[in-house]
């Protein structure tokens, strides 16, 4: 039971480059989200999804892009990295967006750097 | 604004010290209140949700309670594995709808032998 897979685990990017940063799930999840954890900072959400084609921003959207063309995958794009954007990003998912308790299972994380 | 505040930050118990860990929530309409544990390098890992006042729930050493105001994750005679970082975490209000979680910075606990 893999549950929710994101690659690739260590990135380093130089500023001006882009990469997508990819998040599976097989549990058939409905919601996905993607969150970037800083220090002193906690998590903070960046785009969501609640079904496939569904797509919304979240606390910290600028500079990030995402699709969700099925319902197992929720790409997340940087579009022309910045230092800013160097820290850690985990994907999650959970059954339901509209239905409570409905726990969120996350990723291990995919750490970027941008020099 | 709907905000998770944890307390403290930082926390170095001895092996066998018991102690507690605060998350204070400000959210109208709690449609409930998550603990996660998270080891370095490592995703969130869910613990417990806490749905009501007067709501406990126990896992091995641990015991999340609920208030109207605030939740405590009571670790009774910690062990060095405990050692993790806590987080809390709240449903954003959707107007009835569970939505996005707010996250506290989360309590970092150290257990020494």
């Amino acid at each position: 039971n893999a549950g929710v897979t994101q690659t690739p685990k260590f990135q380093v990017l130089k500023t001006g480059q882009s990469m997508t940063l990819q998040c599976a799930q097989d549990m058939n999840h409905e919601y996905m989200s993607w969150y970037r954890q800083d220090p002193g900072m906690g998590l903070r959400l960046i785009h969501y999804s609640v079904g496939a084609g569904i797509t919304d921003q979240g606390e910290v959207p600028n500079g990030y892009n995402v699709s969700r063309s099925t319902t197992e995958d929720f790409p997340l794009r940087l579009l022309s990295a910045a230092p800013s954007q160097t820290s850690v990003y985990f994907c999650a998912s959970s059954y339901s967006f509209s239905a409570i308790n409905t726990e969120a299972f996350f990723g291990q994380g995919t750490r970027l750097t941008v020099v | 604004e709907d905000q998770v505040t944890q307390s403290p930050e930082a926390l170095r118990l001895q092996e066998g010290e018991s102690s507690s860990l605060n998350c204070s929530y400000t959210v109208s309409g709690l449609r409930g209140l998550f603990w996660y544990r998270q080891d370095p390098g490592k995703g969130p890992e869910f613990l417990f949700t806490l749905y009501s006042a007067g709501e406990e729930k126990e896992k091995e050493r641990l015991k999340a309670t609920l208030t109207k105001k605030e939740s405590f994750l009571h670790i009774t005679a910690p062990k060095p594995e405990d050692s993790a970082t806590y987080l809390c975490a709240v449903p954003k209000n959707y107007g009835g709808s569970q939505g996005n979680l707010i996250f506290g910075k989360g309590t970092k606990l150290s257990v020494k032998p």
